[in-house]
Order: C-alpha cells, then structure tokens, then sequence
C-alpha cells in the first residue's frame, strides 16, 4: 500500500525569505502524480503545483517550485520570497490509477507553515 | 455551481443521534471522494464514486458509516448513532475523469458530537 510521510508538522519562514517543506512517499507503481495541496484557515484546500512521476523535469508554478527525486520517492516544496498570505496547512498527495479515469489520493499529514513578518 | 458546496458548514450533535451531510460538486465532475480530517492528522480517505457508484469503500471506519450519490450528483455521508471519535472535518472533492484532472475540495464540515 501507498504511503505518504511529512516529516515536520510546523514550519516556520520570515517574510521574503525561502522554506522548503518535505515529503517521502513508498510505492511500487511506476506511474502516479504527486500533489502539494494548501489549506487556509478557512478550509478549503487549493492545489498549489503537480508533478507527473514519468517528468524529469521539477514542476514550478510562480513562486512554487518542487525537488522530485524519483529514486528516492521524495518529493519537497520550495516557496521563494515567502508572502503573509502564504501561511497555511500544506498536504502533499499521492494519486494513483484504480480504475479507467478514476485515481486514489493518499495524503501526509500536513505541515503547518508560519509566517513571520 | 461554480464551486464544490458542502452542507452544513459546522454540525453539534449529541452521541447517539444520526447526522447525515451532504456534498454538491462541480457540475459534470463524475468523480467524488469523501475523506475526514481529524485534529492534527491528515486526510483520511472515507469512499469514492465513479457516477453513482461507489467501487472503493474500504475507508468506511465503521458500519456506522455510509454513503449515497444519486443522479452522478449529489452525495450524502450518513454517520449513524454518532460517537465522539467521528468528531472531525469532513471534506468533499471532485474532479473530472481524466488524467489532467485535479481534485476539487468544498469547504468541509466540521462535526462536533457532544
């Protein structure tokens, strides 16, 4: 069965500097995405950035980026110039196939990120 | 809707009373997933459906627990003879079938048994 492991339950980073948050994950499958969800205080949680496990390439969105090492099924965030709005509870997923079309998400359990100004 | 609506927003019941909550998602998202967060923890995954079928129920903590989704829309989470354990957030996310599809979270239900 998959897991996901986040080693460090809280976080914390001054405003405009970087933070890198970590995750390993076990499987035997070959093909799967890694996911990096945020959740507010209100709840709702936001897709922050993926990264297909067949790429080589590390996904970046704006300010996000992630290091995946394929062999070592880790799979870390990075946040550059780090903003208020940034703090939150960040998941990181693990999705597989288990069916046409149809995937399981497993997730970590979370690192509360703080923000200091 | 434009989003994925979860009601009600937060639920106070005493033990041994049934609840049941309910999850709209995105229109058109064949898929949806229930899962529950507990204080501290992460996401724990409850049961998922394909259209009004649920293939994998295997995250169902008890028979207590059960799940509906009728016209590939609508879901209810029906939580029978509540216990204090079951206090928790409750979250519903859709997503479209398909590779490139993410999942969509509501804002959760927060359940608290007394």
């Amino acid at each position: 069965a998959q897991t996901v492991t986040q080693s460090q339950p809280e976080m914390s980073v001054q405003e405009a500097e970087t933070v890198t948050l970590s995750c390993t994950y076990d499987t035997s499958e070959s093909d799967y995405y890694l996911f990096w969800y945020k959740q507010p205080p209100s709840r709702q949680m936001i897709l922050v950035i993926r990264q297909e496990a067949y790429k080589q390439q590390n996904a970046t969105e704006n300010r996000f980026s992630v290091n995946f090492q394929k062999a070592a099924k880790s799979f870390s965030l990075k946040i550059s110039d780090s903003q208020l709005g940034d703090a939150a509870m960040y998941f990181c997923a693990y999705r597989s196939r288990v069916g046409s079309g149809t995937y399981k998400y497993i997730f970590g359990t979370g690192t509360r990120l703080k923000v200091l100004a | 809707g434009a989003g994925v609506s979860q009601s009600p927003s937060n639920k106070v019941t005493e033990k041994g009373k049934d609840v049941e909550l309910r999850c709209d998602p995105i229109s058109g998202h064949t898929a949806l997933y229930w899962y529950r967060q507990s204080l501290g923890q992460g996401l724990e995954f409850l049961i998922y459906f394909q259209g009004n079928s649920a293939p994998d129920k295997s995250g169902l903590p008890s028979d207590r627990f059960s799940a509906e989704r009728t016209g590939g829309s609508v879901s209810t989470l029906t939580i029978q003879r509540t216990q204090q354990e079951d206090s928790a957030v409750y979250l519903c996310a859709s997503s479209l079938v398909g590779n490139n599809s993410p999942l969509h979270f509501g804002n959760g239900t927060r359940l608290t048994v007394t």
